[in-house]
């Protein structure tokens, strides 16, 4: 299994330009989920969803639009990058995430991201 | 709205001696409790988690945690911390809509 991974390691963009944050996972989890870590500030859920076809907003989802058409991936896009987006983005992943029992996340390895 | 809060943002202790990480949550429906760690340039891995039962819960690498629901804590301990844990340290809450809310993080330096 190659677990979650995550498209490009790094990104540099110009205010305005639009992209795709490629995440895709090989352990047929349900959960799958966007984080944004910032110094300080700890990890902000941007988007996640509980299975294909359903997705959610998290903490921060402004900016940011999520589709989830297999269970594999989930890929993020940046509309109009803005400098306030300069993060380093975390894909995870989890087999299921309800009350009942949250399973444990698997993290990608993160895309650092720089717009300018 | 669910939040979790780390009081703690950066711990700098010498080797072998104990560490207390403080970690409250807001929510106060059904919540699940874990505790993740990050070493320099790598992602995030879990330590430890609760879900139900025995409030006291232990992690890998000699950690633990216990669950104070009276007092929304769930604060992460070790008796002894060695140089190599020097990491960050997060506490995530997840509710039943399934969203899982990280705290803002504790930096730990160790001394060897």
């Amino acid at each position: 299994n190659a677990g979650v991974t995550q498209t490009p390691k790094f990104q540099v963009l110009k205010t305005g330009q639009s992209m795709t944050l490629q995440c895709a996972q090989d352990m047929n989890h349900e959960y799958m989920s966007w984080y944004r870590q910032d110094p300080g500030m700890g990890l902000r859920l941007i988007h996640y969803s509980v299975g294909a076809g359903i997705t959610d907003q998290g903490e921060v989802p402004n900016g940011y639009n999520v589709s989830r058409s297999t269970t594999e991936d989930f890929p993020l896009r940046l509309l109009s990058a803005a400098p306030s987006q300069t993060s380093v983005y975390f894909c995870a992943s989890s087999y299921t995430m309800t009350a009942v029992g949250g399973y444990e996340q698997y993290f990608g390895p993160g895309t650092r991201l720089t717009v300018t | 709205a669910q939040s979790v809060s780390q009081h703690n943002h950066h711990v700098i202790l010498s080797e072998a001696a104990s560490l207390e990480l403080g970690c409250n949550y807001s929510y106060g429906g059904t919540v699940n409790l874990f505790w993740y760690v990050q070493y320099p340039g790598q992602h995030l891995q879990l330590l430890l988690k609760y879900f139900s039962g025995d409030p006291l819960v232990k992690g890998i690498k000699g950690f633990e945690a216990e669950f104070i629901k009276s007092k929304f804590s769930f604060n992460l301990r070790k008796p002894s911390v060695q140089w190599s844990d020097t990491a960050e340290y997060f506490c995530a809450a997840l509710n039943q809509g399934g969203k899982l809310i990280f705290g803002q993080g504790t930096e730990l330096s160790v001394k060897p």
